[in-house]
């Protein structure tokens, strides 16, 4: 079974552009969450979503945004990058709620 | 205080030896507990999960769940250089926060031969 995908592994961006993370989830899995990890900060949780509807948001400012298609594949999209975005951007995949969740390579964002 | 929290590292332990890893948190709704290994450079990967008290194993791996203590811990067994890393504890709670795992900040541990 192939595990979860994510796409571009690394980018780089300029202060003010936009970026668009891409991930699909381990087949059968209707969970996806998406997380920010930084030396600093760890883990965040940025958001999760369930057949298509986000059931829960991490305290990230609102150009961070996301959505899932009726496939369960994710995007994340950040909107005016900031130095402060540079970071680690992993998605993970489970069955549902409660359930192991699974976590693709990431993708490295880096903000010049 | 922060929601999970993990003892601070680094942990060193020799080879063979048995590695404790520890973990508390706060909301007392929580109901499902997992440990994640993260080796460096690469990405969180699932050791363990437990959802009842009491102690679960698996190989050389055992969690320990303390729900009254709010306390969740990881013993590593017959420890070995390859499981130097960092382990990650997260927890969810299904009904204020369902479908979010909230993570501690990690313990890194090194096995030294």
């Amino acid at each position: 079974k192939a595990g979860v995908t994510q796409t571009p592994r690394y980018l780089i961006k300029t202060r003010g552009q936009q970026v668009t993370l891409s991930c699909s989830p381990i087949s059968g899995h209707r969970s996806v969450s998406w997380y920010q990890q930084t030396p600093g900060q760890g883990l965040q949780f940025l958001f999760e979503y369930f057949s298509e509807t986000q059931r829960n948001k991490g305290n990230f400012p609102g150009r961070f945004s996301g959505r899932q298609f009726s496939n369960s594949r994710s995007e994340m999209n950040v909107s005016t990058l900031e130095l402060g975005d540079s970071a680690l951007y992993l998605c993970a995949s489970s069955q549902g709620t409660n359930q192991p969740q699974h976590f693709g390579d990431g993708t490295r964002l880096s903000i010049l | 205080q922060k929601e999970v929290e993990q003892n601070s590292g680094p942990l060193s332990v020799p080879e063979g030896a048995i590695a404790s890893l520890n973990c508390t948190y706060s909301d007392r709704g929580s109901q499902s507990f997992f440990w994640y290994r993260q080796y460096s450079g690469k990405s969180p990967e699932l050791i363990m999960f437990i959802y009842s008290n009491g102690d679960k194993e698996d190989g050389r791996f055992t969690a320990q769940l303390n729900k009254a203590s709010q306390y969740v811990s990881l013993l590593i067994r017959d420890s070995q250089p390859s499981d130097s890393a960092t382990y990650l504890c997260a927890v969810n709670n299904l009904g204020t926060n369902a479908g979010k795992s909230t993570f501690g900040d990690g313990t890194t541990l090194t096995v030294k031969p």
